[in-house]
């Protein structure tokens, strides 16, 4: 069975920081791997979504890598910022229907 | 706006109530899901289907039932056999073509009293 792992489970940053955020997979099969913000109480936001051909995507302060050989996707935010406080989620898609979840990083920045 | 609703965003039910959550999307995606997620735990999946009339267990099916009588809803019941139903329920579509990104609704907190 396929695991997505989420290290740290919080991390707490002063604003202007640049942080990195890892998800690890255990099967290096996967499809495509997609990054979600979850502001409390709130559904899923999707943020970037690479395919398994890609390495990465970028989205403004927002850029996700994906190395398939070391089962690794990492997100990276530059210049963070309060507003960026949330759970930031990874799911890896196996195929269709088979989708995994890391329990995810719940992020605070600190003004 | 293209997007997912769900409803109610709160509900609440008492013991041996059978309860429907509701879940709709205009995106014009063919396969829905949906979740659960509990404290401190990934999501889960309960049911998703891949076309109208058609929809298969997930993982953690037992004490839920579903129906997709239309593309555009698939409403979940949590049944009175469900019996730690308390949670957070989400609903997702994604295309089945393309790039199959997942894209979610709301989310309904469901509470037993």
């Amino acid at each position: 069975k396929q695991e997505v792992t989420q290290i740290p489970a919080a991390l707490s940053v002063p604003e202007g920081e640049n942080l990195v955020l890892n998800c690890s997979f255990t099967d290096s099969a996967i499809y495509n791997l997609q990054w979600f913000r979850q502001d409390p109480g709130k559904g899923l936001t999707s943020l970037l979504l690479i395919q398994s051909s890609q390495r990465e995507q970028t989205s403004g302060r927002l850029n996700a890598s994906l190395d398939k050989s070391s089962g690794r996707s990492t997100l990276y935010i530059a210049a963070s910022q309060p507003g960026d406080s949330a759970t930031y989620l990874c799911v890896g898609a196996y195929n269709n229907n088979d989708m995994r979840f890391g329990a995810g990083t719940r992020l605070t920045v600190k003004p | 706006d293209g997007g997912i609703t769900q409803s109610p965003k709160y509900l609440f039910r008492k013991e041996g109530q059978n309860v429907t959550l509701s879940c709709e999307q205009n995106l014009n995606h063919d396969a829905m899901y949906w979740y659960r997620q509990d404290p401190g735990q990934g999501l889960r999946l309960i049911y998703y289907s891949q076309i109208v009339n058609d929809f298969q267990k997930g993982d953690i099916a037992e004490g839920y039932s579903v129906s997709r009588e239309k593309k555009e809803s698939f409403p979940l019941t949590v049944t009175s056999a469900q019996k730690n139903p308390t949670a957070f329920y989400l609903c997702a579509s994604r295309t089945w073509t393309g790039e199959y990104e997942q894209f979610f609704g709301p989310g309904t907190r469901l509470t037993v009293l």
